[in-house]
């Protein structure tokens, strides 16, 4: 089945305890983005990556570091989080030409 | 820049009536895809349908439509026959093809749909 896999879905942790969330994709795709989600703002965008090795960063990077060693695994990093990291958490994955395909979702919670 | 705006932040719709999600964008690429996804209250975010800006025909899927107004830049969704499983807040979303900003897909801020039995 195609899908895109992240773990946790739920995290909660304190300020400054870094942390990283996975994510997968089974497709094959060369990009992937990693997007947070706030109430009234929508979603937006972190970093994308275009392949291997090639990463650029989004709208809101501050605060958030990636890799993308593997074409298959886009690992978000938080090296010191803060409370207003607090939010839904989505990986995405895409071959170019055709719709995103999202994770299930990662809701953190910095105390 | 690219920007998506979605105006209503909230509606409602009578079970089985019509409604339509308003979506405006602003893009200077000339080939780009708007999308449309549901994100029910368990988070997760459905794809619904896919419009390509060289598409001289609206997209369909089921009950979905998309109204493509590409002068006005307007990517309205079409819901038809509303049923209760339709209420989630939906998202319009944007992304270039075929240049180095196709990685990025740009959302609106969202409109919460809520059908009424």
């Amino acid at each position: 089945e195609a899908q895109v896999t992240q773990n946790p879905r739920y995290l909660i942790t304190v300020t400054g305890k870094k942390l990283t969330v996975t994510c997968s994709q089974n497709m094959n795709h060369e990009y992937m983005s990693w997007y947070r989600q706030d109430p009234g703002l929508g979603l937006r965008q972190i970093y994308y990556s275009m392949n291997v090795e090639v990463t650029d960063k989004g709208d809101v990077p501050e605060g958030y570091k990636v890799s993308r060693k593997e074409k298959r695994n886009f690992p978000l990093i938080l090296e010191s989080p803060s409370p207003n990291q607090t939010s839904l958490y989505f990986c995405a994955s895409t071959a170019g030409h055709t719709e995103a395909f999202f994770g299930q979702g990662t809701r953190l919670t910095v105390v | 820049a690219q920007k998506i705006t979605q105006t209503q932040p909230g509606m409602f719709v009578q079970e089985k009536e019509a409604v339509t999600l308003d979506c405006t964008y602003d893009t200077s690429d000339q080939s780009y895809g708007l999308f449309w996804y549901k994100q029910p209250s368990s988070g997760e975010m459905i794809f619904l349908i896919y419009q390509g800006s060289y598409d001289e025909q609206n997209a369909t899927e089921g009950r979905y439509s998309l109204n493509f107004q590409k002068a006005r830049k307007s990517a309205n969704l079409v819901i038809s026959a509303s049923q209760l499983g339709d209420s989630a807040m939906y998202f319009c979303a944007m992304r270039a093809i075929g240049s180095s900003n196709t990685g990025k897909l740009i959302f609106g801020q969202g409109t919460t749909l809520q059908v009424k039995p």
